[in-house]
């Protein structure tokens, strides 16, 4: 199995700023997913962060608003650009268990609370 | 149409009862099936996979069923701990994840 730690795992911003999620996987893996899920709602995928590559983009998100870095094999960032109150979300990283495994399991980071007021 | 649907709820059940959901999938291709438990303010984990000759683990019987694209759950005994959001998930090609909204799960006492 995969631990993963995200950060922050809540946080309160003005608007017009930006904030940076931090995802760290114990173990490396090929793969790693952005969500956002809102009130109520499903998890949406925003992008899938692949190492060596840009990320690749679900409908509806670009990369301006949610700039994604993958460093290496085990570590992803989100940034939430220039937010507003529309922003306000539970965001979530995702991963499979590690390369090794070949794991159809996947694995989530705690969540990151965001209130943009 | 949605990838997952799920009716969310929320189901009450008297503690000791059964209770049964099922979800739909629209892509045909869909290639493995999971359900997740959601607790409030937590992350998803995973409850268990669902196969297509069916699976059981325990108070918990997951259900396939390819040829109308839904799958089920079912708890027996319920427990108050029972008491979560149960995530319907698709895998599609490429490891893509599709999830439902979930059922709402109340067990009372």
């Amino acid at each position: 199995s995969a631990v993963i730690s995200q950060k922050p795992s809540r946080d309160i911003c003005q608007r017009g700023t930006s904030l940076t999620i931090q995802c760290q996987v114990d173990s490396q893996v090929t793969m790693m997913f952005w969500y956002r899920q809102q009130p109520g709602q499903s998890l949406t995928l925003i992008a899938t962060a692949n190492q060596g590559s840009e990320a690749t983009y679900e409908s509806g998100f670009v990369i301006d608003k949610f700039p994604i870095s993958r460093p290496n094999l085990t570590f992803s960032t989100l940034t939430v650009s220039n937010m507003s109150p529309e922003d306000s979300s539970i965001y979530l990283c995702s991963s499979f268990g590690g390369i090794e495994y070949g794991s159809t399991e996947a694995f989530f980071g705690q969540g990151t609370r965001l209130t943009v007021v | 149409r949605k990838e997952v649907e799920q009716d969310p709820g929320p189901f009450n059940v008297p503690e000791g009862a059964t209770v049964a959901f099922n979800c739909t999938y629209s892509n045909s291709a869909s290639q493995s099936f999971f359900w997740y438990r959601q607790d409030c303010r937590k992350e998803p984990k995973l409850l268990m996979s669902v196969y297509s000759s069916g699976n059981e683990d325990g108070r918990f019987t997951a259900q396939l069923n390819r040829a109308s694209q839904y799958i089920s759950l079912l708890i027996r005994d319920s427990k108050l701990s029972d008491s979560a959001t149960y995530l319907c998930v698709v895998n599609n090609a490429g490891n893509r994840l599709a999830f439902g909204k979930g059922n709402q799960v109340v067990v009372i006492p």
